[in-house]
């Protein structure tokens, strides 16, 4: 149980294009999702909170205009990269918060990378 | 923001050998959880700690709450070159965010 998908693995864009992810939890309910941004060899940075239903909460220093996030049902969440930069390539990982409310289960990422 | 420190930062040791990982943090967590990361993939939910001075074992893997709930420890007993990877501690702020330590990258050679 607690299986997290995201969607695309890998993407490749052009600078100024727009890429939507998909994270997904497949055998539970999440009302809450988490997208995070990791750079290499370093740990996880929290981007936003993704609630169902409302808005999403960003970090401090967080863009809201252009990582737009949507979590439109208590399954999907999506995190869209507008005006790519090149500056946007990373690895973005969405988590989604377990029933039991403590832990928080990983997505196995995405590679942004854009040219 | 509360901060987490985990020392260290990198560790090469031999197959065979003992280890331990800490994370501190001068903040109260209401839980702390701790991951493994492997290149490429999404953190692993190793083992989630709540009460303060409380153990928990994962075949060689040993996990600790400080008594105040402000730190934690790994222990790995006899490692294995499969347990290399990215080991990574998080504490839970508030109600919901989870706040990540640096990162501890394990190496064990054969």
């Amino acid at each position: 149980g607690a299986v997290v998908s995201q969607h695309p693995s890998r993407v490749i864009c052009k600078s100024g294009t727009s890429v939507k992810i998909e994270c997904r939890s497949l055998d539970f309910q999440a009302t809450t999702m988490f997208w995070y941004r990791q750079f290499p060899k370093q740990s996880l940075m929290l981007m936003a909170t993704s609630n169902e239903g409302s808005k999403a909460t960003y970090e401090q220093g967080v863009e809201k205009d252009k990582f737009l996030i949507n979590h439109a049902s208590l399954t999907l969440s999506t995190l869209t990269v507008t005006s790519a930069h090149p500056e946007d390539s990373s690895f973005y990982i969405c988590s989604a918060e377990g029933q039991g409310g403590y832990e928080q289960y990983f997505g196995p990422g995405t590679r942004l990378t854009v040219t | 923001t509360q901060l987490l420190e985990q020392s260290p930062q990198f560790l090469s040791i031999q197959e065979g050998e003992n280890l331990t990982v800490y994370c501190n943090s001068s903040s109260v967590f209401s839980s702390l959880q701790w991951y493994r990361q492997e290149p490429g993939e999404g953190p692993v939910l190793l083992v989630t700690v709540v009460t303060g001075g409380e153990v928990k074992k994962l075949k060689r893997l040993t996990f600790q709450f400080g008594d105040a709930r402000k730190d934690s420890s790994l222990h790995i007993t006899a490692a294995q070159p499969g347990d290399t990877g990215l080991y990574l501690c998080a504490g839970r702020e508030g109600a919901q965010k989870l706040v990540f330590g640096q990162g501890t990258r394990l190496t064990i050679n054969p």
